[in-house]
């Protein structure tokens, strides 16, 4: 079965980081680049960034700059995003989502959601 | 960063009647290889965000084709030719033209 499984809820404090993973079955994991997008309680959502199918290049939004890292490992077929000196306003449900390497946008396969919760 | 606005940003429906959503983008979205990324997703309360379109007018798979997208440039559309109770929920453009990747503010879909 074709899906992404995301970890379960993670509750941090304030200055500490988080990695998030993404577990992908049914395909292979770089035959398609990854985006991460996050949603505030109530709120839109937020492009975080996105990690290429073919080469690993990364971009990120200019919002999360020097806090933010996507990576890949093959070999657990398993993607990570690491969010760094959290906030309490970095407080949010944290997505993954398999993008087409050719048709940008083209984000067919969600993971179900990470809550990730930043309370001191 | 390219600036993504829907309007409206509440839309009451009746069941069955049509219904349209739109969007515009603070620069073209026309890319150097001459696509247009601009894509339209689905969120239902509590749930990750469904694709419904992509490339302006591409159905995602499985999407029922009373949903259409439309447009160029900077202003798309997306129509829903007879509103099922089942549409409820928050729609949001985003465009993938260019990095960073952004969305609209979401439209809330109710049903009158």
């Amino acid at each position: 079965q074709v899906q992404l499984v995301q970890s379960e809820i993670e509750v941090k404090k304030p200055g500490a980081s988080v990695k998030v993973s993404c577990k992908a079955s049914g395909y292979i994991l770089n035959n398609y680049a990854m985006t991460w997008v996050r949603q505030a309680p109530g709120q839109g959502l937020e492009w975080m960034g996105w990690i290429s199918a073919y080469n690993g290049h990364t971009n990120y939004a200019q919002n999360f700059q020097g806090r933010v890292t996507v990576t890949t490992d093959t070999s657990t077929s398993t993607a990570y995003m690491e969010l760094r000196s959290l906030r309490s306003d970095d407080t949010a449900v944290y997505y993954c989502a398999r993008e087409s390497p050719y048709d940008y946008g083209r984000v067919t396969l969600w993971g179900q959601g990470t809550p990730v919760i930043v309370s001191s | 960063d390219i600036v993504m606005t829907q309007t409206p940003l509440s839309s009451p429906v009746t069941l069955g009647q049509p219904t349209s959503i739109s969007c515009r983008s603070s620069q073209s979205l026309v890319h150097r290889d001459g696509k247009t990324y601009l894509s339209w997703l689905h969120q239902r309360p509590g749930q990750p965000p469904r694709l419904l379109i992509y490339k302006i007018s591409s159905r995602s798979s499985g999407v029922p084709d009373r949903f259409s997208g439309s447009g160029s440039g900077t202003d798309f559309t997306l129509k829903i030719s007879r509103v099922e109770a089942e549409d409820v929920g928050v729609y949001y453009c985003m465009q993938a033209t260019e990095f960073p990747q952004t969305f609209g503010q979401g439209t809330k879909l109710e049903i009158k």
